[in-house]
């Protein structure tokens, strides 16, 4: 069974900070992996999505790569800004599976 | 605009009572999830269908019921059998083919008073 943890569960940072963060997953089988966003009270928004072949992706300020072989994924933050602040969850699918696995998520504060 | 729209956003219910959140989606999607997200777990899978007049149990189906007799639509009906209803209700589609992106509704939030 699929297991997803994302560390830290927390972090707060000054706006202008580049950051990373963490997504560990114990299965490898993976078709593909999404980082998601979202609000409070919202629903998730899209960020990435790496397939298994792909070693990393970016949009914008965005940079997610994916390590399949150890189980990991993370996402880079350039340039934080308040605007930033969100709680990230990643979600990988495994092969042959309709079933996307989620992480607890970090929040991110991005402090003005 | 091409999206998922969920409805209603809040919803309070009388203990003993069903009740049935909507789901639409305009991105001709075929494959169509409901998930449930409680404070401090993570997203768990309720049920999914991936065409039209077919739908499959997630992890926690229990409780629940779905149907799927058009494409665009996807309505979940929340049980008095479920113990714990009050939670946070995410409507989500995904397009085939690759690279398969998952893409949701704004929510609904269900309180059983």
């Amino acid at each position: 069974k699929q297991e997803v943890t994302q560390i830290p569960a927390a972090l707060s940072v000054p706006e202008g900070e580049n950051l990373v963060l963490n997504c560990s997953f114990t299965d490898s089988a993976i078709y593909n992996l999404q980082w998601f966003r979202q609000d409070p009270g919202k629903g998730l928004t899209s960020l990435l999505l790496i397939q298994s072949s792909q070693r990393e992706q970016t949009s914008g300020r965005l940079n997610a790569s994916l390590d399949k072989s150890s189980g990991r994924s993370t996402l880079y933050i350039a340039a934080s800004q308040p605007g930033d602040s969100a709680t990230y969850l990643c979600a990988p699918r495994g092969g042959g599976s309709e079933k996307l696995v989620f992480g607890k998520g970090t929040k991110l504060t991005v402090n003005p | 605009d091409g999206g998922i729209t969920q409805s209603p956003k809040y919803l309070f219910r009388k203990e003993g009572q069903n009740v049935t959140l909507s789901c639409e989606q305009n991105l001709n999607h075929d494959a169509m999830y409901w998930y449930r997200q409680d404070p401090g777990q993570g997203l768990r899978l309720i049920y999914y269908s991936q065409i039209v007049n077919d739908f499959q149990k997630g992890d926690i189906a229990e409780g629940y019921s779905v149907s799927r007799e058009k494409k665009e639509s996807f309505p979940l009906t929340v049980t008095s059998a479920q113990k714990n209803p009050t939670a946070f209700y995410l409507c989500a589609s995904r397009g085939g083919g690759i690279p398969g992106e998952l893409f949701f509704g704004e929510g609904s939030r269900l309180t059983v008073l």
